[in-house]
């Protein structure tokens, strides 16, 4: 298993531009995760799916949108990038069945907005 | 809601030393509690977690945590640092119910260095 695959692994955006970064899951999980990491900051979540169809806002929603339409794939849109939104950017995913098991994380994507 | 504060942004100790991270949550419902590890340009990797049981939990590479309730703390130890060890170090928490508790919020880090 591949586990959770986002791409891409880098991107320099212009102020004003437009991109979706990636992220796939093959495990099954119904649960995923959209987190940004800035230093000294920890993870803020910024979207969050409970399963195909169903989306909600995080901490930080403000500039980005998602879609969930199936269960492996979570593309997070920036319409009008910002430099505000240079980060780093984590895609998680877990079950939420009758046990928690543990959230897996993608390798991450470096954003700069210059 | 949940909510997870890490004491001390940096820690350094010695090679041989213990390590103590700290770690306290806020959570109006029981909560699941977590470490993760992650190395310079990698993503995050769950070291331990507590979800129900026993207290004192295991991880890997020698790390181990304890859930105080009384306390609202999990710190993680580990007997003696090697220099692999170095890392940035996040608690989290999250809980199995409806809406809010549903979410994995993460502390602010803690970036341990450890010294030859």
């Amino acid at each position: 298993n591949a586990g959770v695959t986002q791409t891409p692994k880098f991107r320099i955006l212009k102020i004003g531009q437009s991109m979706t970064l990636q992220c796939t899951q093959d495990m099954n999980h119904n649960y995923m995760y959209w987190y940004r990491q800035d230093p000294g900051m920890g993870l803020k979540l910024i979207y969050y799916s409970v399963g195909a169809g169903i989306t909600d806002k995080g901490e930080v929603p403000n500039g980005y949108n998602v879609s969930r339409s199936t269960t492996e794939d979570f593309p997070l849109r920036l319409e009008l990038a910002a430099p505000s939104q240079t980060s780093v950017y984590f895609c998680a995913s877990n079950d939420r069945g009758g046990t928690y098991t543990e959230a897996f994380f993608g390798q991450g994507t470096r954003l700069t907005v210059v | 809601a949940q909510s997870v504060t890490q004491l001390g942004s940096h820690v350094s100790v010695s090679e041989g030393a213990l390590v103590l991270l700290r770690c306290n949550y806020s959570s109006s419902v029981p909560p699941y509690l977590f470490w993760y590890v992650q190395y310079p340009n990698q993503g995050l990797q769950l070291l331990l977690k507590y979800t129900t049981g026993a207290t004192l939990v295991k991880g890997i590479n020698g790390f181990e945590a304890e859930f105080k309730k009384s306390e609202t703390s999990f710190h993680l130890t580990k007997p003696s640092a090697h220099m692999s060890d170095a890392a940035e170090y996040f608690c989290a928490v999250s809980a199995l119910g409806g809406g809010a508790t549903n979410k994995l919020i993460f502390g602010t880090g803690t970036l341990l260095a450890v010294q030859p």
